[in-house]
């Protein structure tokens, strides 16, 4: 089975800090994917990764940047933690496009 | 209109009933479907593909209209353990790294 494994379950961060969110898979697939649900809203895509050092934007990524150094970490970074930015962050990946995400357990971040 | 949509629920019924949600999008040239299942406060999990022909797995039926543009899970004999959030995923031909989420219908098995 795919595993797709997400640092931390639960973060706690001050406005105006600089956060991590690391992900990690083990079967080698292409694209990885940052998403983050909030009651509501559904789950919404903040960026996307089909390569090493690839990147594209999601719906939302105002606020976010990421960064793919080695085919299986993908990391979200706030640049500038704000309150509005707390939210359930999921990371997932997949291997083509007939496959179904394989997600991680989530990170849930509260910005206080 | 959405890209995709469901109906949010709840929907509430009797352990062992048989019960259907539908999910509606508005692509034509979707390629690829899906059926995830989200537990509160967990991450989604696949459940199951969605093909043409329709398919079968254990208590689970998904169907594709593709000429309705929508597909169905019928879960048979309803477990109290079924109860969670039932997300329909969507993968257009013009997007192909891009899924598309519906907003998942909750279902409620009483006991």
């Amino acid at each position: 089975d795919v595993k797709v494994t997400q640092s931390s379950r639960y973060l706690v961060k001050r406005t105006g800090e600089k956060v991590f969110l690391e992900c990690v898979q083990d079967m080698d697939h292409e694209n990885m994917f940052w998403y983050r649900q909030d009651p509501g809203l559904g789950l919404r895509l903040i960026y996307f990764s089909y390569d090493v050092k690839m990147k594209e934007k999601g719906d939302i990524p105002e606020g976010y940047s990421v960064s793919r150094e080695k085919k299986e970490r993908f990391s979200l970074i706030l640049e500038s933690a704000s309150t509005n930015q707390t939210s359930m962050y999921l990371c997932a990946s997949r291997d083509g496009v007939d496959y179904g995400y394989t997600f991680g357990s989530g990170t849930r971040l509260t910005v206080v | 209109r959405k890209e995709v949509e469901q109906d949010p629920g709840p929907f509430n019924v009797p352990e062992g009933a048989t019960v259907a949600f539908n999910c509606t999008y508005s692509n034509s040239a979707s390629q690829s479907f899906f059926w995830y299942r989200q537990d509160c406060r967990k991450e989604p999990k696949l459940l199951m593909s969605v093909y043409s022909s329709g398919n079968e797995d254990g208590r689970f039926t998904a169907q594709l209209n593709r000429a309705s543009q929508y597909i169905s899970l019928l879960i048979r004999d309803s477990k109290l353990s079924d109860s969670a959030t039932y997300l329909c995923v969507v993968i257009p031909y013009s997007s192909a790294s891009k899924i598309i989420f519906g907003s998942g219908t909750r279902l409620s098995i009483r006991p």
